[in-house]
């Protein structure tokens, strides 16, 4: 069962901030936060990940709570080709770890 | 970045018929690939652990006889399904651990698999 719980669905306006929550309050001390989208049809993009402090990519940036037990991902100019499936997934450390998909939550952009 | 290719990116074939995928890592070694399965309005499901060197890992329901999984080298795992049926008809996704332990996986662009 995925550890991590999000909306089923939100949307924002073009050119604004898109603010996607997630809650994962049983989050252990050696898991990670990543966040994947999938585009309709496609594989999973991955987007960014964290551990305990807040990290900034060239797509999006990744809040974290000091508990760690919520996240907040924020895409600050959403574009139409953001509207996607969104997944905030929790997975430890090692590279044969598995990641648990949720049902996401689904981001519609509007013009 | 971190490739990951699937191929083929879609495919037709009678009932009975075994299809295999491919699944290659481009530009790093992957000791381990994961295969997913994905019905459609669903999210991911995870079929198996890939293992190169090894015997795959099958999740709880999945058939390992169904789903003959070959991870013959450090950059390429097959997806074999055997004498398939409608009800194999899925998406069919895979993914390459992280270099580092905390390294994202990387995914591939999936396969549309429909059995007529």
């Amino acid at each position: 069962d995925a550890k991590t719980t999000q909306p089923p669905s939100m949307d924002c306006a073009e050119g604004r901030a898109a603010n996607l929550p997630c809650n994962h309050s049983t989050i252990s001390g050696n898991e990670y936060v990543y966040w994947y989208r999938q585009i309709h049809s496609q594989g999973p993009q991955y987007i960014i990940h964290g551990l305990k402090n807040n990290e900034t990519n060239e797509m999006a940036s990744l809040i974290i709570t000091e508990d760690r037990k919520s996240s907040t991902l924020i895409l600050p100019h959403a574009t139409l080709r953001d509207t996607a499936v969104y997944y905030c997934i929790v997975r430890p450390t090692g590279a044969n770890s598995k990641l648990t998909f949720g049902k996401g939550i689904t981001l519609s952009v509007r013009p | 970045g971190a490739v990951v290719s699937q191929h083929p990116s879609w495919v037709i074939c009678k009932s009975g018929t075994s299809v295999k995928i491919e699944c290659r890592s481009l530009d790093f070694q992957a000791t381990t690939m994961f295969w997913y399965r994905q019905f459609p309005k669903q999210s991911l499901m995870l079929m198996a652990t890939s293992n190169e060197g090894s015997k795959a890992t099958y999740e709880q329901g999945v058939e390992k006889d169904k789903f003959l999984i070959n991870h013959a080298s450090l950059t390429l795992s097959t997806l074999t399904v055997t004498s398939a049926h409608p009800e194999d008809s899925s998406f069919y996704i895979c993914s390459a651990g992280g270099q580092t332990g905390a390294g994202p996986q990387h995914f591939g662009d999936g396969t549309r698999l429909s059995i007529l």
